[in-house]
Formats: C-alpha cells, structure tokens, sequence
C-alpha cells in the first residue's frame, strides 16, 4: 500500500538550518509536495518537485530527492520563528484530478 | 496565485443535526475539489474526490450518505455532514485543482464541533 513517513519533531535554533525528512513508498508518484500548516489554518504550498528531478531550489527551500531510496527531503536555510509548524509531505501522480497521499507531518520548533 | 475559502471557519452544532461547509475557489474555476478530514496531530486523511457535475468518488470507509458532496458550481463545493455525532467532531480541510498546475490548493479549514 501507500506509506508516506515523516519524523514527529524537530527543533532548532533561529538562523540554523532545519532538515525535515519524509520517506514514500509509491515510485510511481510523478510529483512530490511539501506543505506548510500554521496551527488552526489549512495547508500552505511551499513547493513540489517532478520526479525526474533531483533537486530544486526555491530562496531559502531546498528539496532533495532520492528516487532510488524514495527519500526527499526540505531544508530551509537561515530558520525563523515565523517557520515554526507542522510540516507535510505528499505525493501525487500529477493532473488535475491528482490525488495526494499525505505524510505523517513533523513539528518543527524553532527556538530563538 | 490561487485563492480557496471555506465556510464557516468553525461551527459548534448539537448531536443530531446536519452542518453544511462550503468551499470556493475564489479567483480561478475548479473542475475537481478535495475533501480532507484531519484529527488532532494527525495527517489529513482524503475522504473524497468532487468532480462538477457529477456525483463525488468515496474513499473506502467513508460513508456517502454521512458526508454529502455536492459540486454543483466550478467555483462551489459542499460538505454536509448529515445527523452529526461526537466522533465527526473534527478539522475539514477542502481543497481545489488548478488545471494549469500539478498541484492543490487548499482552504482555511473548517473545525466542527458537535456536542
């Protein structure tokens, strides 16, 4: 079946960088997704990657993917207070009726 | 960029009664929108797919006549949970297809409370 994997938790400190992580299991996803979700509100996109691709860099969001590990990743450089939420991942097969398998979300604490 | 809204952002209802949510897409025309159902400190779980005009596809072990989905506009779907118990007390989270782009976008969210 599909498994999408995270870690719980994560703290840093502000003007670190945080490393967030998330294993899939479905090599067929065309498309990997990272959301953002600020207690209380929905899901804000903060970026996706095809997956032919091996990284993609968008200001201070890099993502990572390891296709044969089926391991992506996000790092966010210089971490703010303003970055503290819970973090998903997802995958999708891309299209507009595209459905998205959802991590397990992390928490990231960022500690000024 | 896109724009979805839902409404309301939280309602507080009686066991027994039936709450409606809405989701639009405010600045662009969606042919298919999202439901997510999310418990506390959980992921968001789809419990179904609503395309325009036509009748919405469930997810296995979602009831479809607990949760009714109607599409009727491309900018407008609804969700309304019908003889809400304490157990459907939870985060609903819509979300909308941009046809142009391979991704969601995705609403406020709705927490309902049924007492």
């Amino acid at each position: 079946g599909e498994d999408v994997e995270q870690s719980l938790f994560l703290s840093v400190r502000e003007g670190d960088s945080s490393v967030i992580n998330c294993t899939y299991t479905d090599s067929s996803s065309t498309y990997l997704y990272w959301y953002k979700q600020e207690p209380g509100a929905g899901l804000q996109l903060l970026t996706y990657i095809f997956s032919n691709m091996d990284m993609k860099q968008d200001q201070r969001l890099t993502v990572l993917l390891n296709k044969k590990d089926k391991h992506l990743s996000l790092r966010i450089a210089d971490t703010q207070t303003g970055d503290s939420a819970i973090y998903f991942c997802a995958e999708g097969d891309g299209g507009a009726t595209n459905k998205l398998i959802f991590g397990t979300g992390t928490l990231l604490a960022v500690q000024p | 960029g896109a724009v979805v809204s839902q409404h309301p952002s939280r309602v507080i209802c009686k066991s027994g009664t039936s709450v409606k949510i809405e989701c639009r897409s405010l600045d662009f025309q969606a042919t298919t929108m999202f439901w997510y159902r999310q418990f506390p400190k959980k992921s968001l779980m789809l419990m179904a797919t609503s395309n325009e005009g036509s009748k919405a596809t469930y997810e296995q072990g979602v009831e479809k006549d607990k949760f009714l989905i109607n599409h009727a506009s491309l900018t407008l779907s609804t969700l309304t949970v019908t003889s809400a118990h304490p157990e459907d007390s939870s985060f609903y989270i819509c979300s909308a297809s941009v046809p142009s782009e391979e991704t969601q976008y995705f609403g406020p969210g709705t927490r309902l409370l049924v007492l």
